[in-house]
């Protein structure tokens, strides 16, 4: 079974700074994806980044980007330009390339950003 | 309206009663989920249905039932609760996944859900 661990429960940045939430995974499997989402405080569960296991360059969206090792199993996202309202809790995840449409979740990672 | 709601936001009742939780999507999607969420633990799945037919179902106890009536709404009932089931109950959908698809999931914001 996939499991994906997070094992930072909490991280701080100051405002305009960057910061790298770390995310590791465990498969057997060679095609997936791999996602970062941000629960705010409101709790709506968003989107952040995405990656496909099969592509090798990393994902980037604006201010996020991912260091994605396959080898390693690792997923880490960073934040680059900290703002406050990137404080949120973060949520690594991976799915199989398969039709379900399971994730399957990290612990999470609540991060502060201070001003 | 856009999104997927889901109603009521915030749910007490007692281990007797019988509640249902609601998720309405308005994405065109097939696919429509139900995750808890407790302090603490990661998200846990508990069911999963593709175009109205359920295809997962995490073995979660027979207390909580799902329905899917179609593609746009998804409920979960609730009979007979206990109190280490209170948690924050979140419904997401997603497009049907194809191989090429990435099915990432748009959530709603939760129903919290507290047993007394």
């Amino acid at each position: 079974a996939q499991t994906v661990t997070q094992s930072q429960p909490e991280m701080s940045v100051q405002e305009a700074e960057t910061v790298t939430l770390s995310c590791t995974y465990d498969t057997s499997e060679s095609d997936y994806y791999l996602f970062w989402y941000k629960q705010p405080p409101s709790r709506q569960m968003i989107l952040v980044i995405r990656q496909e296991a099969y592509k090798q360059q990393n994902a980037t969206e604006n201010r996020f980007s991912v260091n994605f090792q396959k080898a390693a199993k690792s997923f880490s996202l960073k934040i680059s330009d900290s703002q406050l309202g990137d404080a949120a809790m973060y949520f690594c995840a991976y799915r199989s390339a398969g039709n379900t449409g399971k994730l399957i979740f990290g612990q999470g990672t609540t991060l502060q950003v201070k001003p | 309206e856009t999104g997927v709601t889901q109603t009521p936001r915030h749910l007490v009742m007692g281990m007797t009663n019988k509640k249902s939780l609601k998720c309405e999507q308005h994405l065109g999607h097939n696919a429509m989920y139900w995750y808890k969420q407790s302090a603490k633990k990661p998200l846990e799945l508990m069911f999963v249905y593709n175009f109205k037919e359920q295809t997962e179902n995490n073995s979660v106890p027979s207390r909580f039932s799902p329905e899917c009536p179609n593609s746009s709404h998804l409920f979960l009932h609730l009979h007979t609760l206990q109190p280490e089931d209170s948690a924050l109950y979140l419904c997401a959908s997603s497009p049907w996944t194809g191989t090429k698809n990435t099915g990432e999931l748009f959530f709603g914001e939760g129903s919290r859900l507290t047993v007394l």
